[in-house]
């Protein structure tokens, strides 16, 4: 199956920090990568979409100027937590669409739990 | 607008038997895809199994089967002869038409019973 890996898959930094986290595809190419944020026993809330090469497409509520992502190639998208507060501290994980497969079939990296003091 | 919903916060099931995930959905769009992911303790989301609103045949993947019932909107996860390891939370989700986004439903907990 399609992997996708993730890193830091664990960060805590000091309130003010920003924190950049990576997510890869590694055995295929992805054109369209997602990023998702999850509270303790609540579901995915997806936060945007990232596609290679042009502007992500945030959804509604959702800061772009705080949450900045970037989709530079095919295989990587970054998501940066710009001035960080305890609020952000969450659960992010990220997906990639296999754009071999005619499905939506999304493969999830390990997550990333973000820890803001 | 595209609704998933699990009305099964948490289910239990003895170790060796079978279980029913519950998954209903709507839309409006003739085309979707519809999918179970399962989320273990450590957080990564295992995609499980996947079905098209076009397939005719129920999908299955191993010890996976969705129960695909179209007229009555209904995505149910059939998992048989659980393991100690299927303990975690399952995930339906939906892929209606081009959007190419998922929308996911609240989860179910299952916890498997020695």
């Amino acid at each position: 199956g399609a992997v996708v890996s993730q890193h830091p898959s664990w960060v805590i930094c000091k309130s003010g920090t920003s924190v950049k986290i990576e997510c890869r595809s590694l055995d295929f190419q992805a054109t369209t990568m997602f990023w998702y944020r999850q509270f303790p026993k609540q579901s995915l809330m997806l936060m945007a979409t990232s596609n290679e090469g042009s502007k992500a497409t945030y959804e509604q509520g959702v800061e772009k100027d705080k949450f900045l992502i970037n989709h530079a190639s095919l295989t990587l998208s970054t998501l940066t937590v710009t001035s960080a507060h305890p609020e952000d501290s969450s659960f992010y994980i990220c997906s990639a669409r296999d754009s071999r497969l005619f499905t939506d079939t999304q493969y999830f990296g390990p997550g990333t739990r973000l820890t803001v003091l | 607008a595209q609704k998933i919903t699990q009305t099964q916060p948490g289910m239990f099931v003895q170790e060796k038997e079978a279980v029913t995930l519950d998954c209903t959905y709507d839309t409006s769009d003739p085309s979707y895809g519809l999918f179970w992911y399962k989320q273990p303790s450590s957080g990564e989301m295992i995609f499980l199994i996947y079905q098209g609103s076009y397939d005719q045949q129920n999908a299955t993947e191993g010890r996976y089967s969705l129960n695909f019932q179209k007229a009555r909107k209904s995505a149910n996860l059939v998992i048989s002869a659980s393991q100690l390891g299927d303990s975690a939370m399952y995930f339906c989700a939906m892929s209606p038409g081009s959007a190419r986004q998922l929308t996911f439903g609240s989860g179910t907990q299952l916890t498997v019973l020695p």
